[in-house]
C-alpha cells in the first residue's frame, strides 16, 4: 500500500540558512509524489509535485524537492530559509483505488525558523 | 482555477448534538471531491471522497456520514457527536482526474 514518512516532527533552522524537510515513501509502480503547506487555521496549498522527469522539481516560494528512485526519498529543499516559511509541511503520495485519486498525507513536520 | 468555499469556520457543538458542514466549490464541473479531518494540528486522515452526485465512498467507519446533493457541493454530518469528532476539517477537490489537490480553508470543530 502506498504511504509517506515524515521521520522529523520539527526542523528549526536560522533565517538564511538551507533547509530540508525530509520524507520517504513506499509505493508499487511510480510514485506521484507532491509537497504542501500549512500555515496556522488554514488550508493546505500545494507547493509542488514529481509525476516524471527531472529528479529535481521546483515549486513556489522558491521551494524544490529531490527525487530519488534508489532512496525512496522526496526531501524538500529551499537554499536560504525565510522567517516567514515557518509552517507545518505535508508529504503526500496519490493512491489509486477503484480508478480513482486520492492523497495519503505524512504525519507533517513543523517547520521554524528563526531570525 | 478552483475555489472552495467552507462554513462555518468554527464551531463548538455539546457532545450528542447535530453536525452539518458544508462545503461548495467554484471555477470547475465535476469535481472530485473529498474530506479530510486534522487532529491536534498535525496529520490528515481521508474520511470520504466523491466522484459524482450521490456517489459516496467512506474511507473509515465512524460517526460521520457525507452527502453529495449537486455537483459542487459536499456535505459533511452526524446525528449525534462525539468528543473524539474534534478537529480542523479540510474539503478538497480535484478536477476529474486531476493529479493534486485543492483545498479549502476547513472548519475548526470543538465538542464538548
Amino acid at each position: 500500500a502506498q504511504s509517506v514518512a515524515q521521520p522529523e516532527d520539527q526542523v528549526n533552522v536560522a533565517e538564511g540558512n538551507p533547509l530540508t524537510v525530509k520524507c520517504t515513501y513506499s509505493v508499487s509502480g511510480n510514485p506521484y509524489l507532491f509537497w504542501y503547506v500549512q500555515y496556522p487555521n488554514r488550508g493546505l496549498q500545494f507547493l509542488l509535485k514529481y509525476i516524471t522527469g527531472d529528479n529535481l522539481v521546483k515549486g513556489s516560494y522558491g521551494f524544490e524537492a529531490e527525487f530519488n528512485k534508489s532512496q525512496t526519498s522526496f526531501h524538500l529543499k529551499k537554499p536560504s530559509a525565510l522567517v516567514s516559511d515557518s509552517a507545518l509541511y505535508f508529504c503526500a503520495v496519490r493512491r489509486l483505488s477503484g480508478g480513482y485519486n486520492k492523497l495519503i498525507f505524512g504525519a507533517g513536520t513543523r517547520l521554524a525558523v528563526h531570525p | 482555477s478552483q475555489t472552495i468555499h467552507q462554513w462555518p469556520a468554527t464551531l463548538v457543538q455539546p457532545v450528542g448534538s447535530p453536525l452539518s458542514l458544508e462545503c461548495t466549490v467554484e471555477g470547475t464541473s465535476n469535481p472530485n471531491l473529498y474530506w479530510y479531518r486534522q487532529a491536534a494540528g498535525r496529520g490528515l486522515q481521508l474520511l470520504f471522497y466523491s466522484v459524482g452526485i450521490g456517489q459516496i465512498s467512506s474511507e473509515v467507519p465512524q460517526n460521520l456520514s457525507a452527502s453529495r446533493p449537486q455537483d459542487r457541493q459536499f456535505i459533511l454530518s452526524s446525528k449525534k457527536l462525539l468528543l473524539s469528532d474534534s478537529g480542523f476539517y479540510l474539503c478538497a477537490c480535484s478536477p476529474g482526474q486531476g493529479n493534486y489537490l485543492y483545498f479549502g480553508p476547513g472548519t475548526r470543530l470543538t465538542v464538548t
